[in-house]
């Protein structure tokens, strides 16, 4: 397998653009999670979905993030309007397991470096 | 929040030496996972410790947990420039969220 996919890798974008994150998960697995990196805040998890269905988004920022799975291969993050406080890296990780149990290990992407200027 | 603190944030040693982290947690864990991180890179497992456990091996990696202190250590053993990394834990508590530390950044010169 490949492992988890992330596109793009870079993004430079202008304030008040819309932004669309992209990551493809590991075949099989059953949870997906998005985190943002930043130095000053470290590694936050924003939102998972479990068998596609979100679970828990209570980290995601503001109404100007949402994120979707429609599909066991699929999901993608959205920012819109993009602010320059969004600049961070985005990270998709996944892994299989039972519910409520989180003793597997994740498996990240190689994440997407966002710069809104 | 994040839950785990981990000290030192950062750490230089010269190639064969030992390297230590620990972390340190708030609440109830149920399991206690360390994760790597390369510049540029996303996180790759290394160990995971479960809360029942007080100590694991995985090559040159020694992780120990003390609940009674909220605290786990990484041990490092014959420390090679490959190893040059961020080192995170993460923790999760009844749920199937992991919560990251601040991570310590490890420098090995060769």
């Amino acid at each position: 397998d490949a492992g988890v996919i992330q596109s793009p890798r870079h993004e430079v974008t202008e304030m008040g653009q819309e932004v669309t994150l992209r990551c493809k998960p590991i075949s099989g697995h059953d949870y997906l999670f998005w985190y943002r990196q930043t130095m000053m805040r470290g590694l936050e998890l924003l939102i998972y979905f479990n068998n596609n269905v979100p679970i828990d988004d209570s980290g995601m920022p503001e109404d100007r993030f949402s994120a979707k799975m429609p599909n066991a291969s699929f999901s993608t993050l959205k920012i819109q309007p993009s602010e320059p406080r969004d600049s961070a890296v985005y990270f998709c990780a996944s892994r299989t397991g039972l519910a409520g149990v989180s003793y597997n290990e994740q498996f990240f992407g190689p994440g997407t470096r966002l710069t809104v200027l | 929040s994040q839950q785990g603190e981990e000290d030192p944030q950062a750490l230089s040693i010269q190639e064969g030496e030992n390297a230590t982290m620990n972390c340190s947690y708030k609440t109830s864990i149920n399991n206690l996972q360390w994760y790597r991180q390369n510049s540029g890179r996303g996180l790759v497992h290394l160990i995971l410790i479960r809360s029942n456990e007080r100590e694991k091996h995985s090559g040159r990696l020694r992780v120990t947990l003390d609940t009674s202190k909220k605290s786990s250590s990484l041990l490092i053993t014959a420390s090679r420039a490959a190893d040059t990394a961020s080192y995170f834990c993460a923790t999760d508590f009844n749920t199937d969220k992991l919560i990251f530390g601040t991570g310590t950044r490890l420098q090995v010169f060769p």
